[in-house]
């Protein structure tokens, strides 16, 4: 069974870089089947897909295009795990941020960590 | 950006009803369409994957067909754990979710 889970900080100043980490077991990062994606959710936006992280015989990245400029989303095979970086952040980026897993055959996500709220407040 | 969007918004229904919830997309995605429900302090749980695949664990009661740019959701016989919010997303073009489908108790 895959278990994703969710680590980082729930407050984050404005312009500041907001930076969680998911955790993957029961899956590899480096998956050549599986996909590792960062979602977030609030109110205003709904259900935002932000981006993920995939190998196929090498790493790609694929961001959405709302915030293309400011996201970093970078695998660590040594902890089997990966992270989100978001930099400069307003108070639009108050959200709560999920990591999700989706499968090349499906196009969906199948397994999503707890979900960590962030706050962008000075 | 391919835009996701479900009618009703909110659905009122009571314990045995068939629901149904409709998901149309701005263009075409095929049938690279899940669905999902989310109940409040939780993570959305997927229902369907591919317009019309049951995912594993999921009740029988769900189901979901459509492609191209209309699917529907159907719930056969609704039981109290089914009071929850419905979200649709496409998988055709990167990801869109749909903006949920509350379902209430009548």
């Amino acid at each position: 069974q895959v278990q994703l889970q969710q680590s980082g900080p729930g407050l984050v100043k404005p312009s500041q870089t907001l930076s969680l980490t998911c955790a993957i077991s029961g899956d590899s990062v480096s998956s050549n089947s599986a996909e590792w994606n960062w979602i977030r959710q609030s109110p205003s936006r709904g259900l935002e897909w932000l981006g993920r992280t995939y190998y196929r015989s090498k790493w790609y990245n694929e961001n959405a295009e709302s915030v293309r400029s400011r996201i970093t989303i970078n695998p660590d095979t040594t902890k089997n795990q990966f992270s989100l970086q978001l930099n400069s952040v307003s108070s639009e980026d108050t959200a709560v941020y999920y990591c999700a897993r989706s499968l090349n055959d499906d196009q969906a996500f199948d397994f999503w960590g707890q979900g960590t709220m962030v706050t962008v407040s000075s | 950006d391919i835009q996701m969007t479900q009618s009703p918004s909110t659905l009122s229904a009571s314990v045995g009803d068939r629901v149904t919830i409709t998901c149309r997309a701005s263009e075409s995605v095929s049938r690279w369409l899940a669905w999902y429900q989310q109940k409040p302090g939780k993570a959305p749980k997927v229902l369907i994957y591919k317009a019309s695949s049951l995912e594993s664990g999921v009740p029988s009661r769900f189901s979901g067909s459509g492609s191209g740019t209309e699917f529907t959701l159907t719930i056969s016989s609704l039981q109290p754990d089914d009071f929850a919010t419905y979200y649709c997303q496409q998988g055709h073009t990167l990801w869109t979710f749909g903006q949920g489908t509350k379902v209430e108790i009548k």
